[in-house]
């Protein structure tokens, strides 16, 4: 088992742009949650998916959008991309919503918007 | 509103010497409370919760209802100790997990 896998490693993006990031769930989890992890700062929060819903989402605008596919694996979309969404983009995922499931994380998406 | 603040961004000691990460959060509720680590090069990965009540690699962490502090400690840290380490919180209803900044612990030999 490969665990969480993200693609892609990284990529360059410029101002007003939209990009799309992508990740597969660890074999036999079903629920992905996706971070941000700015320069020098602990992962924040994005939302969460599970049964190919949004159960939960932290502060972000709209412009941050997701989606699950019924293989469990989910996409994340910024749209109107800024400077300041520069950042390592990681994936989670675990099996099912209790807080107490252990989350494994992929090796992030390095995302530069210049 | 949840927050963990890791007062140290950066933390060295000797290999031998006793080694505390500290952890404060600030939470109404009941959280449940974690750390993680993340070695150079590798993905973060979890080193243990509160509710496990487990040693993991030498470390342990109590949590302090009173104290709302959740430290990382172990007696004899090893150069194979270095690396980030974060804490964090979520809450028994609500997914959203809250990361502090960070310490980055670097074990001398």
């Amino acid at each position: 088992d490969a665990g969480v896998t993200q693609s892609p490693t990284h990529l360059i993006k410029t101002r007003g742009q939209q990009v799309t990031l992508r990740c597969s769930p660890k074999s036999g989890h079903d629920t992905v949650s996706w971070y941000q992890q700015a320069l020098g700062q602990g992962p924040q929060f994005i939302f969460q998916y599970y049964e190919e819903e949004e159960r939960q989402r932290g502060n972000f605008p709209d412009r941050f959008s997701g989606h699950q596919f019924p293989n469990y694996s989910s996409e994340l979309n910024v749209n109107a991309l800024l400077l300041g969404d520069s950042a390592l983009y990681l994936c989670a995922s675990s099996r099912g919503l209790a807080a107490s499931y252990e989350q494994y994380f992929g090796p992030g998406t390095r995302l530069t918007v210049t | 509103a949840q927050r963990v603040t890791q007062p140290e961004k950066l933390l060295s000691v000797f290999k031998g010497a006793p080694v505390e990460l500290k952890c404060n959060y600030s939470y109404s509720g009941s959280p449940e409370l974690f750390w993680y680590v993340q070695y150079s090069r590798q993905r973060l990965q979890l080193l243990l919760r509160h509710i496990s009540r487990e040693s993991i690699k030498g470390f342990t962490a109590d949590l302090n209802k009173g104290e709302t502090s959740f430290h990382l400690k172990k007696p004899f840290a090893q150069e194979e100790d270095s690396a980030m380490y974060y804490c964090a919180l979520r809450s028994y209803n609500n997914n959203d997990m809250r990361f502090g900044a960070g310490t980055r612990l670097t074990v001398k030999p």
